[in-house]
């Protein structure tokens, strides 16, 4: 099925650094979406953005919508251990419901 | 309370099996969804229920049978799996209306086709 572009794919960073991921489209979204998932859980929700331009905060995480809508950015904030796992973007258009999802940005966090 | 529940946690089955994943919430959510999850990609969409009523089928096979029973529990029954079905299966609810796309998750339930 269709997928977004997602970067970087994988980042090694360390305690205390501040870290950014983006997501990329072909096509207009109405709603972005951001996840993390943990080894064997399901996706929790972070953030969602509705509005081009958008800017949200939950803690130390900052999401924006694009004013083009067609990319979403992700900063997290000092990165702290319990910030590993796999970061998904998702996005909604169109008359479904149906999100789209990114390709997955997977994120290590060395003490 | 932004709640999904699934059991069972693990399932281990052969080809011949016929068994059944069971999803619930109480969010009031009217669409229910299952996705299939492959380890280290994105979940794939399965199936949609909106209303208790099958509004999206992925071209899933006919050996994965979705259910909603009611507004607040989905099941999925599996028959004559295949060893490439093993994956995480994940439920998600959300509301119906167009102004509000947020997904919830459940933990999902690790299945191993033997």
């Amino acid at each position: 099925g269709q997928q977004l572009n997602q970067s970087p794919q994988s980042m090694f960073i360390q305690e205390g650094e501040d870290v950014s991921m983006n997501c990329t489209s072909s096509s207009i979204f109405n709603t972005w979406l951001w996840y993390k998932q943990d080894p064997g859980e399901g996706p929790v929700l972070l953030i969602a953005l509705y509005k081009a331009g958008e800017l949200t905060s939950n803690g130390r995480l900052t999401a924006q919508f694009g004013i083009t809508r067609k990319d979403s950015f992700l900063n997290i904030s000092a990165s702290i251990p319990s910030d590993v796992g796999i970061y998904f973007c998702a996005g909604q258009g169109g008359a479904t419901n149906k999100l789209i999802f990114g390709t997955g940005t997977l994120l290590a966090v060395q003490p | 309370d932004t709640e999904v529940t699934q059991t069972p946690k693990h399932l281990v089955m052969g080809m011949t099996n016929k068994k059944s994943l069971k999803c619930e919430q109480h969010m009031g959510h009217r669409a229910m969804y299952w996705y299939k999850q492959k380890a280290k990609k994105p979940p794939e969409l399965m199936f949609v229920y909106s209303y208790e009523k099958l509004s999206i089928n992925e071209s899933v096979p006919s050996r994965f049978s979705p259910e909603c029973p009611n507004s607040s529990l989905l099941n999925l029954h599996l028959h004559a799996l295949q060893p490439e079905d093993s994956a995480l299966y994940l439920c998600a609810s959300s509301q119906v209306n167009r102004a509000d796309y947020e997904q919830y998750f459940g933990p999902g339930t690790r299945l191993t086709v033997t």
